[in-house]
């Protein structure tokens, strides 16, 4: 069973540019959330989705935004970039079968804003 | 005050030992689940519980919600067990999670 992907694994931008970060959950799974994680702030929750619903948000500014797909699949972005953006950005996935463990994770997105 | 706290933020082990990380959190929660991210920044979870003990292998967490409390313990520790240690709360019917700032586990050989 696949597990969880984002894309890119890698990206730099620079500052006042936007950016679309790519998330596949879980064949099956209809919940998508997004955390971002900083040295300083540690992880932090962003938004989460549910059948292409935003059931969810953290206390991000606006400039963040997202959204899902019919086949689950969501996408977050960021737009004016800052260089406090630069961050791991770490998608999950929930829904039948996620038992005991509750959210799968993907390997995260990391993002440099130069 | 965090709504969320562990303790230690850093822990060295031997091979071989017993190790506990502990989880408080101050609000009502609905589930509680501890993570694990390696370096690199993958994060697996390990545990979601709202009430008792569960148990996965040399893993065991438990949790006292009258005491708002839990613990991960890693039985037997091995070096490959070193990595970042994540307790999270959801709270009420928010499917948000809350994070500890994590317990850093290095265990050597």
């Amino acid at each position: 069973k696949a597990g969880v992907t984002q894309t890119p694994r890698y990206l730099i931008k620079t500052r006042g540019q936007q950016v679309t970060l790519s998330c596949s959950p879980i064949s099956g799974h209809r919940s998508v959330s997004w955390y971002q994680q900083t040295p300083g702030q540690g992880l932090q929750f962003l938004f989460e989705y549910f059948s292409e619903t935003q059931r969810n948000k953290g206390n991000f500014p606006g400039r963040f935004s997202g959204r899902q797909f019919s086949n689950s699949r969501s996408e977050m972005n960021v737009s004016t970039l800052e260089l406090g953006d630069s961050a791991l950005y770490l998608c999950a996935s929930s829904g039948p079968g996620s038992g005991d463990y509750g959210y799968t994770f993907g390997s995260g997105t990391r993002l440099t804003v130069v | 005050k965090n709504e969320v706290e562990q303790s230690p933020q850093n822990l060295t082990a031997q091979e071989g030992e017993f190790i506990t990380i502990n989880c408080s959190y101050s609000v009502g929660i609905s589930a509680l689940h501890w993570l694990q991210q390696h370096p690199g920044g993958g994060i697996v979870s390990l545990f979601m519980l709202s009430s008792g003990k569960k148990k996965h292998g040399r893993l065991i967490a438990t949790i006292n919600i009258q005491e708002k409390h839990s613990s991960l313990h890693i039985t037997a520790s091995h070096p490959r067990d070193s990595a970042v240690y994540i307790c999270a709360v959801a709270s009420g019917s928010a499917r948000q999670l809350t994070f500890g700032s994590g317990t850093q586990l290095t265990v050597l050989p």
